[in-house]
């Protein structure tokens, strides 16, 4: 268990509000990621951040931002939903040994 | 950036059969590990496996990282090993890990 807790896990909005999918990490792991994972798509990197107020794009960041105000936070916003951004969404660490990957449980989106 | 191709896309055994899923990328890499996702959608971490080769139990894997691939083996499956198997890779110089879209393995009783 890498500590790492998504919220909300589950949430349905209409398109055109905003939404704001929360990543805690409990390790102070200094990589934190988020990805969404769509059928035939695997899963496609959103964002990442490599410290505090330090974020980097990924492959499929356009509609979505990022913000690392503490290590423990990882927050991606949607400004405007759109059916597109339905999927699931994962938060991940990276441990600052080996360099793997540990993935939080998952966030499902349903925009209408 | 780098491109990951799994292989086979959609894998059907017998329990008890044996398998082996290839994991294909496109440039060197520091980081390769395999994902197994089950049915609940939890991504569970297999391998961490850059290089060489790993067992744990009934599974195990192998990277040749000179030859660009990694292979992935379920001996004596199970249908709780049932789900989606992924391979994820970094490249050098990058912290991005880059997912193939998976092998989807049911095993029947």
């Amino acid at each position: 268990d890498a500590g790492i807790t998504q919220s909300p896990r589950h949430k349905v909005t209409e398109t055109g509000t905003p939404v704001t999918l929360r990543c805690h990490q409990t390790e102070n792991h200094r990589y934190m990621y988020w990805y969404r994972q769509d059928p035939g798509h695997g899963l496609r990197l959103i964002h990442y951040s490599y410290g505090v107020k330090d974020t980097d794009k990924g492959e499929v960041s356009d509609g979505y931002s990022v913000s690392r105000s503490k290590t423990e936070d990882f927050l991606l916003t949607l400004e405007s939903a759109t059916s597109s951004q339905t999927s699931v969404y994962f938060c991940a660490i990276q441990t600052g040994g080996t360099g793997e990957l540990f993935f939080g449980e998952g966030s499902r989106l349903t925009v209408l | 950036g780098i491109q990951v191709e799994q292989s086979p896309p959609d894998l059907i055994l017998q329990e008890g059969a044996n398998s082996t899923l290839r994991c294909n990328f496109s440039d060197s890499v520091n980081n390769l590990q395999w994902f197994h996702q089950n049915p609940w959608g939890q991504l569970i971490n297999l391998f961490y496996i850059p290089s060489g080769t790993k067992q744990n139990g009934r599974l195990s894997a192998t990277t040749v990282a000179t030859e660009r691939y990694s292979l992935l083996y379920i001996s004596s499956s199970q249908t709780t090993d049932s789900g989606v198997y992924f391979c994820a890779v970094g490249g050098t110089g990058t912290y991005k890990y880059i997912f193939g879209t998976g092998t989807r393995l049911k095993v029947l009783a």
